[in-house]
């Protein structure tokens, strides 16, 4: 069975500081990809990243970055310069191999609030 | 070009009656996924289609949640005799295949009164 967990329920940061929020994952699957997705107060689901289970490379993308290792099972995600429109709800996900690859399980989301 | 459509956005209906949740998917996408999310979770995995064939609907919680696909684009979640704990934001995703990312549509959200 797969499960995502993200202990941080909620964080509150003040504008302009840097935020890291945290994903740890299980699977017995020897290839996976995990995910991050946004869910602003709008309530949409935004697609951020996908990576590979075999890619241990590190992401940046904009103020965005991704830290995956593999010896932790951890696919953490830092918001640099936070700004009032990274308020969302930010999900974890993974999905394994064989037959129910398509299968996305998710963490219960860390509400992020950057105050002003 | 435009994404995943679902409609209605917010539903509100009487215990026991029946509904239908519509999914557009984004254009040329052949998987379709429909997922389930409470107040307070992430979202929770129902059914899969390929093209118009549902190859699982292993997350569906009883028969009174039903699914189809008939032409391989549009889809409708069908929800019979409606019960409280049947609320919840009902979302759609879709992508090239089973394989690629999913790309979310902006849910229906269910009230069961």
């Amino acid at each position: 069975a797969q499960k995502v967990t993200q202990a941080q329920t909620e964080i509150s940061v003040v504008e302009k500081e840097d935020v890291t929020l945290d994903c740890v994952y299980e699977t017995r699957d020897t290839t996976y990809y995990l995910f991050w997705y946004k869910q602003p107060p709008s309530g949409e689901l935004v697609f951020l990243i996908r990576r590979n289970s075999f890619d241990e490379q590190n992401e940046i993308s904009g103020r965005y970055s991704w830290n995956f290792q593999k010896s932790t099972s951890s696919f953490n995600f830092t918001i640099t310069a936070s700004q009032v429109v990274d308020s969302a709800v930010y999900f974890c996900a993974l999905s394994g191999s064989g037959g129910s690859n398509y299968k996305l399980t998710f963490g219960k989301g860390t509400l992020l609030t950057v105050n002003p | 070009g435009a994404g995943v459509s679902q409609s209605p956005r917010y539903k509100v209906t009487k215990r026991g009656q029946d509904v239908a949740l519509r999914c557009d998917p984004i254009s040329g996408h052949v998987s379709l996924y429909w997922y389930r999310q409470a107040l307070g979770q992430g979202p929770e995995f129902l059914t899969y289609f390929n093209y118009e064939a549902q190859q699982d609907k292993s997350g569906l919680p009883n028969d009174r949640f039903s699914a189809e696909r008939p032409e391989g684009s549009i889809s409708t979640l069908t929800i019979q005799r409606t019960e409280q704990r049947d609320s919840a934001m009902y979302r759609c995703a879709s992508s090239r295949d089973h394989t690629d990312t999913q790309y979310f549509g902006p849910g229906t959200r269910l009230t069961v009164l």
